[in-house]
Formats: structure tokens, sequence, C-alpha cells
């Protein structure tokens, strides 16, 4: 079974430019969710979604935003870059959205972008 | 509001000695607890997680942790450690009891293994 891909794993981006990370999941995942890891504030949550619908979102600014599609594969999309966006966006996918796989999340191994 | 603290950023085993790395949580109700392991240039790894029961869990490598609700501590441990156990290790606990994969992460605790 393929584990959770992200794509691009590296890039370069300039301040004011967007850029959008893709997910694929583990097949027969539902539930996709997005970490922002930085040095200095480690590991933060962005959002979760499960069957297309966004279920929790973290506290960044609306420049940060997804979506999920029909077959589950997630994207995310951050306008309007900032230095301080430079980080390692992780992806990570669970098999149910509740219940005793609660918190089973299984990481892909990151996009690292880097703002300058 | 929920919250996870890690004591300790960096620590430094021999190959073959004991390891406990701390966790101290802050929920007001059943938390639900887990360890990740990330290795260098990786994602995280699920090593454990202890939802209710048995305060003891098993986790894969070798790994366990003990629930204690008195001391609002997961602690995790392992017997023997291995040079393949360097790594940086996050605690979490589960945001709204569980009811989303929304994960709260303490800052980590860097370990390295001395020959």
């Amino acid at each position: 079974k393929a584990g959770v891909t992200q794509t691009p794993r590296y890039l370069i981006k300039t301040r004011g430019q967007q850029v959008t990370l893709s997910c694929s999941p583990i097949s027969g995942h539902r539930s996709v969710s997005w970490y922002q890891q930085t040095p200095g504030q480690g590991l933060q949550f962005l959002f979760e979604y499960f069957s297309e619908t966004q279920r929790n979102k973290g506290n960044f600014p609306g420049r940060f935003s997804g979506r999920q599609f029909s077959n589950s594969r997630s994207e995310m999309n951050v306008s309007t870059l900032e230095l301080g966006d430079s980080a390692l966006y992780l992806c990570a996918s669970s098999p149910a959205g509740t219940g005793a796989n609660t918190g089973e999340l299984f990481f892909g191994e990151g996009s690292r972008l880097t703002v300058l | 509001a929920q919250s996870v603290t890690q004591p300790d950023i960096h620590i430094t085993v021999s190959e073959g000695a004991s390891l406990e790395l701390r966790c101290n949580y802050s929920y007001g109700a059943t938390p639900y607890l887990f360890w990740y392991v990330q290795s260098p240039g990786q994602g995280l790894q699920l090593l454990l997680k202890y939802f209710s029961g048995d305060t003891l869990v098993q986790g894969i490598k070798g790994f366990e942790a003990e629930f204690k609700r008195s001391q609002s501590s997961f602690n995790l441990r392992k017997p023997s450690v291995h040079w393949s156990d360097a790594a940086e290790y996050f605690c979490a606990v589960a945001a709204y009891g569980g009811a989303t994969n929304k994960l709260i992460f303490g800052t980590g605790t860097l370990l390295a293994v001395q020959p």
C-alpha cells in the first residue's frame, strides 16, 4: 500500500508569490490534515478535511487555504507569500474521522517551502 | 485550552541505556494521547497512543508509555536505546476530546545516541 505522497518535495518562491501543495492520501483514507512545521513554532495545525468538507481550521491567516477532492486528494494554497511562511508543510491522512482511529495519522515526508 | 509540554528540548543517552522522555498535558477530561517520532528529513510516525483502559501502553520499536492522570503526564520509555532511535520525538493530545483528527503537539525532544 502506497504511503502519503506530497508534491513537490522542495520549492523556492519569492515574497508575494503564491504556492499550491498537493497531497495524495493512503488509499481508502478519507481524512486529510495539514500541519506547518518550523523551528520556532514547531508543529502547527492548519486544517483538516473529511469527505471534501473542512472540519477544522487552525489559527492561520486567510492566505492559507485548502480543499479536498472527491478522491480524497487534497491541496493547500498559500497566497501572497511572506518570509515567515518558509516551513515544512506536512500532510497526514487517517482512515476515519473519529473513533478508534482518531489521531492515528499517517504523515507524508512533507513539502519544504523556502520563501526568499 | 489544551496544551502539551515537553520540558526536555535535547537529550543524549548512551546506546544500551534506558530512556525516558517527559510529556505533560493540559486537558480537562480524559485525553487522547500520542507519541510520534520524526527522523531527519522524514514525516512523523506514530509510536503509540492512549485512549482509555490500561495506563501502560505498548508501541512499536520497543517503546512504551504510561498515562498518569494525577500527574497529567504521558512519559515515553524504552529499556535499551539503539543508535537508530536517534530522532525527534513529539508528544501530542487530540483536540476536542478526539472528535476530530486535530492534534496539538509539544515542541519535541531531540534524542541523540552516543556509541
